[in-house]
């Protein structure tokens, strides 16, 4: 396994269009979360997923996000007419459940709307 | 205020010197979380604490639960410790973080 996988690295897109990014977990990893991180702060909650299930969103997630964990594998994240205050890095993190289990970050996938 | 502090945020030393960041919490905690970030984005892992204190190579965590504090240590700092250090609180249940905002470490040879 070779950790937390995130694509693409880097986007650029322009106002209104759609983007989406994937996230690889862990194989034997049931939960995974979506942070995203902007300059000089740090990563703030999107999204988290037992197994294919979306159990809880932040008000920070708007309409024009959606994020799917289809088959309790890989995860999409999609933001819809995106604005430039959706530039940020977005980052993906698994984890087991159950306590004292530690997370394992991707590289995050950067994006910039010009 | 808030749920996750951290002192400073800035920090520069001479290559060689003892380090500590410090992080205070408001929440109730699970376990506390201290993460490294190079530029570039990837997150890491140092360490996991619930209690007390842990050490790997020249890095230690210690955490004081009554205090809701947490520090982490480096000793004989290196210039490759360059990178941002965030402390992030896991409250339990759904295992999401609350993260600090991070200290900027610059190592001076």
């Amino acid at each position: 396994d070779t950790g937390v996988s995130q694509n693409p690295r880097h986007k650029i897109t322009k106002r209104g269009q759609n983007v989406t990014f994937r996230c690889d977990p862990i194989s034997e990893h049931n939960r995974l979360y979506w942070y995203r991180q902007t300059l000089g702060q740090g990563p703030e909650f999107l999204t988290y997923f037992q197994n294919e299930a979306q159990l809880e969103k932040s008000r920070l997630l708007s309409d024009r996000f959606s994020a799917e964990r289809p088959k309790g594998s890989f995860s999409t994240l999609e933001i819809q007419r995106t604005e430039q205050g959706d530039s940020a890095m977005y980052l993906c993190a698994s984890s087991l459940s159950g306590e004292g289990n530690g997370y394992t970050f991707g590289s995050g996938t950067r994006l910039t709307v010009v | 205020k808030n749920e996750v502090e951290q002192s400073p945020q800035n920090l520069t030393a001479q290559e060689g010197e003892f380090i500590t960041i410090n992080c205070s919490y408001s929440v109730g905690i699970s376990a506390l979380h201290w993460l490294q970030q190079h530029p570039g984005g990837g997150i890491v892992s140092l360490f996991m604490l619930s209690s007390g204190k842990k050490k790997h190579g020249r890095l230690i965590a210690t955490i004081n639960i009554q205090e809701k504090h947490s520090s982490l240590h480096i000793t004989a700092s290196h210039p490759r410790d360059s990178a941002v250090y965030i402390c992030a609180a896991d409250g339990g249940a759904t295992n999401k973080l609350i993260f600090g905002t991070g200290t900027l470490l610059a190592v001076q040879p």
